[in-house]
């Protein structure tokens, strides 16, 4: 597609389930990232993909968030036992290569997850 | 500890003065700056960036200033137009870009 897509948009769910959040990026580009924005929170960086791999996973808040990207497109960010401190909207974003002096990070309208 | 501080929650400016968004970050090593825009239920949109080689970048009515010996940058709208309201994120990094919080610009007519 033109642009980042990310699905689904609105998602409410019981503490302790688990989520899966997807990604798809625009194509061509090899960079991935996940952001996610708390309520009155600025974007904080969870994780980035260059192609399937990911150099920095500092950003995942503990061991319940993963993410995995296959084929160097689609990436999935998972996470398991929901808690309400999990309540947010997850952004994802690409660029055409990772490391930003070659360009800006196009952004996705974000899946709101809302844990109950 | 915030590496990146938008210490203005919001700004209010008249339609046609100028709008200052201004930025702080605590870290010598980022060597790119950029400015987002959001608009609510959208995603971030890119606006203007500037390396770190350089202490301005002017694009159409948007110019962005670095003081990297203060370790401060700043947004400059000139003219304001309502069509400016949004949150404006700045973000600085290498390769995974570290936001601010936010600033609010409302634009009144």
């Amino acid at each position: 597609g033109a642009g980042v897509s990310q699905s689904p948009s609105n998602k409410v769910t019981e503490k302790g389930k688990d989520v899966e959040l997807r990604c798809d990026p625009i194509s061509g580009h090899t960079a991935l990232y996940w952001y996610r924005q708390s309520l009155g929170q600025g974007l904080e960086f969870l994780i980035y993909f260059q192609g399937n791999s990911a150099p920095d996973k500092s950003g995942l808040p503990s061991d319940r968030f993963s993410a995995e990207r296959t084929g160097g497109s689609v990436s999935t960010l998972t996470i398991q036992r929901t808690q309400q401190e999990d309540s947010a909207v997850y952004l994802c974003a690409s660029s055409l290569v990772a490391g930003l002096n070659t360009g800006e990070l196009f952004f996705g309208e974000g899946s709101r997850l809302t844990v109950l | 500890d915030q590496q990146v501080k938008q210490n203005s929650p919001s700004l209010s400016v008249q339609e046609g003065r100028i709008s200052i968004l201004n930025c702080d970050y605590t870290n010598s090593m980022f060597d790119y700056f950029l400015w987002y825009k959001k608009y609510p239920a959208e995603g971030p949109t890119f606006l203007i960036s500037i390396s770190s080689i350089k202490d301005k970048n002017e694009d159409g009515r948007f110019t962005v200033f670095l003081n990297k010996s203060a370790k401060h940058l700043s947004l400059h709208i000139v003219p304001s137009q309502p069509g400016d309201s949004a949150v404006y994120f700045c973000a600085a990094g290498g390769t995974a870009l570290i936001f601010g919080k936010g600033t609010t610009l409302s634009v009144s007519s």
